[in-house]
Order: structure tokens, then sequence, then C-alpha cells
């Protein structure tokens, strides 16, 4: 089983800020299987990137994924008011396909 | 545009089972795996199995091997999850995604709603 660790667990920034979100696996991951998603209170998961860098349709540029191996990075160049919310990575390269436990963005 | 449609809460004995539907409008239903992922109150995402509704072959995560039970219904485009012997714990939202493939790159592109499941007596 593929053990997804993400960090920080909370991450407190002020529009207009960088924020960097980093997913770390317990085994190596192909690029490919790696995605992110966003989850605001009350809904349902967004995806934002898969293919690792990957963005999904409708997904802002400000949105940019990176990383290989065991080290993934979501990073958002400058927070806007609806960025606030918890993000998770998952991967689909080993059943379970797990998720991480998320990073949770609030503003300071 | 797709959408995916799930039953509504319930409120479940332990010991008891549910079954969460989960409508399909908009695409190829048959063409695209559905997973299903849990959501404790206040926790993180936990997925549980899928299906391609095309084979009709389910695969479930270990945790939950014994106890769920994932189905198709092609005909009218909806998918099921059935848990048996709730507990307490088991009190969550369920959620339906569709499995898209791109460029070799697997990922869940469509969501439903949720469906709250409360296990109480």
């Amino acid at each position: 089983e593929i053990v997804l660790t993400q960090s920080p667990g909370t991450l407190s920034l002020s529009p207009g800020e960088r924020a960097t979100l980093s997913c770390r696996a317990s085994q190596s991951v192909t690029i490919r299987y790696l995605a992110w998603y966003q989850q605001r209170p009350g809904q349902a998961p967004r995806l934002l990137i898969y293919g690792a860098s990957i963005r999904a349709t409708g997904i802002p540029d400000r949105f940019s994924g990176s990383g290989s191996g065991t080290d993934f990075t979501l990073t958002i160049s400058r927070l806007e008011p609806e960025d606030f919310a918890v993000y998770y990575c998952q991967q689909y390269a080993l059943s379970p396909y797990s998720f991480g436990q998320g990073t949770k963005l609030e503003i300071k | 545009q797709v959408q995916l449609v799930q039953s509504g809460a319930e409120v479940k004995e332990p010991g008891s089972s549910v079954k969460v539907s989960c409508k399909a409008s908009g695409g190829t239903f048959s063409n695209y795996a559905i997973s299903w992922v849990r959501q404790a109150p206040g926790q993180g995402l936990e997925w549980m199995g899928g299906i391609i509704p095309i084979f009709g072959t389910a695969k479930t995560a270990q945790t939950f091997q014994g106890r769920v039970t994932i189905t198709t219904d092609e005909s009218a485009h909806t998918a099921y999850m059935e848990l048996s012997t709730l507990r307490s714990e088991d009190t969550a939202v369920y959620f339906c995604a569709r499995l898209a493939y791109d460029s070799g790159s697997y990922y869940f592109d469509y969501w439903g709603q949720g469906t709250l499941i409360t296990v109480s007596s």
C-alpha cells in the first residue's frame, strides 16, 4: 500500500501570497498516476491537476503541479479568496488508490 | 455535461446494510470506471473500491473486503455501493467518482454530490 503524506497540515497565508503544498509517497509513484484535488466545505472534491503537472479543464494557470518519484508539489502562485480550501493528493499507481490526509489552506 | 447524481441521506442502525446509488448522465456510462470514496466527519478521503461497467468486475480496498459490494446497472446508467454490517465508524459522506483516462493518466474527473450515511441506534 502506498501512503501519501501531505505537509503542512495547515497553511495560513494571505490573498496574493504564494502557496506551496507537499505530497510525499512511501514508494515511487509514476507521475501519470498522481493527481491533486481541491475540496471546499460541503462540496465534493474538484480535480485540479493530473499526471502530476497537467491542469484539468477550466483550472486557472495560477495552479501548477510538479515533482516525480516520491515527492510532489502543488503551487498556487497568487492566492485568491476562493482558493482557501483543503487540498488532497491522490495516487492511482497501486490499489488501494490512496489519498493524502489533506492540507488545509486557511486565510491568515 | 457529465453529471453524477447520488441517492439521498440515510440513517441506519448498527449491523444493518445500506445501498447508495449513483446515476450518470451526459456521457458514455459503460466506458468509464466508477469508484466510491468516503469521508468521515472532519476527516480525509478514503478510496473504497471501483467498477468498470462494461466488464462488471469490481475491485475493493482490503479494508472493506467482505463488507462492500459494488455493482452497476448499465441500462439505468447507475452504479451502486452496498455496505453491510454497518458500525458507527461508517458514518460518513460517500461519494461516487468517474475515473477518466487521458495520455496515460488516470484521475477522477467528475464526482457525485455525496450521500451522508449516519449509523446510529
